[in-house]
């Protein structure tokens, strides 16, 4: 079945400076979403992607889909405290009806 | 999010006994999901719904059951707990499987099997 993997597990980040996450899938993708967790909540749904190379940004987060629809990144710029959180990709495979949930990239900021 | 709450928000139970955890939205969406999520694994899916009556089966659905008998109303059922049934468990609404749908989550529920 289709498998969603993210890169790094885990990500030590200095306040003010910038990092990406990358997500990795097995199969061609119709669509890709991402998701922010913050520590004792729950995921909160930040954007969708869909097309070939698209790329999106919402402030200080930019998310970008691979020209094969098959790897996503989010790279974030001058992290701040309220970056912290693990943050998922989940991808839609062709058949488009689930969305299968990377492992997630957990973000600590050090201040 | 406000339309959609999960009960109970924590649970322990013992091994072997049934229990049910329960979804509720107020937003009328179609599609509802049951995820559990646990280290190093993510988000997995248990069962999801498209309909009233209409569920089908998720990734991880071994010794879980559901039923939607409401629109509203999504409930996930251990059938007999086990110690590996220990996780956080967090039912997802979605008004449709289309393009710029997102999942809504609710707040989730702990459930400990001893």
């Amino acid at each position: 079945g289709q498998q969603v993997m993210q890169i790094p597990q885990y990500q030590h980040v200095q306040e003010g400076e910038d990092f990406t996450t990358y997500c990795n899938s097995s199969t061609t993708l119709s669509n890709i979403q991402w998701y922010k967790q913050r520590p004792g909540g729950h995921p909160v749904f930040l954007i969708q992607l869909v097309k070939s190379g698209e790329v999106k940004k919402q402030k200080r987060l930019t998310f970008q889909f691979g020209e094969a629809k098959k790897n996503s990144s989010l790279h974030i710029t001058a992290t701040q405290t309220t970056d912290v959180g693990t943050y998922f990709c989940a991808g839609r495979g062709a058949a488009g009806n689930k969305l299968t949930f990377g492992g997630g990239t957990r973000v600590l900021v050090k201040p | 999010d406000a339309g959609i709450t999960q009960s109970p928000r924590h649970k322990v139970t013992e091994t072997g006994t049934p229990v049910t955890l329960r979804c509720h939205q107020t937003e009328n969406h179609r599609y509802m999901y049951w995820y559990r999520q646990d280290p190093g694994h993510g988000l997995r899916l248990i069962h999801y719904s498209y309909g009233v009556k209409d569920t089908d089966k998720g990734e991880v659905s071994d010794g879980y059951s559901v039923s939607r008998s409401k629109t509203e109303d999504f409930l996930l059922t251990l059938e007999s707990a086990t110690s590996s049934q220990t996780s956080v468990y967090f039912c997802a609404i979605s008004e449709s499987q289309g393009a710029n749908y997102g999942y809504t989550f609710g707040s989730g529920t702990r459930l400990t099997v001893v």
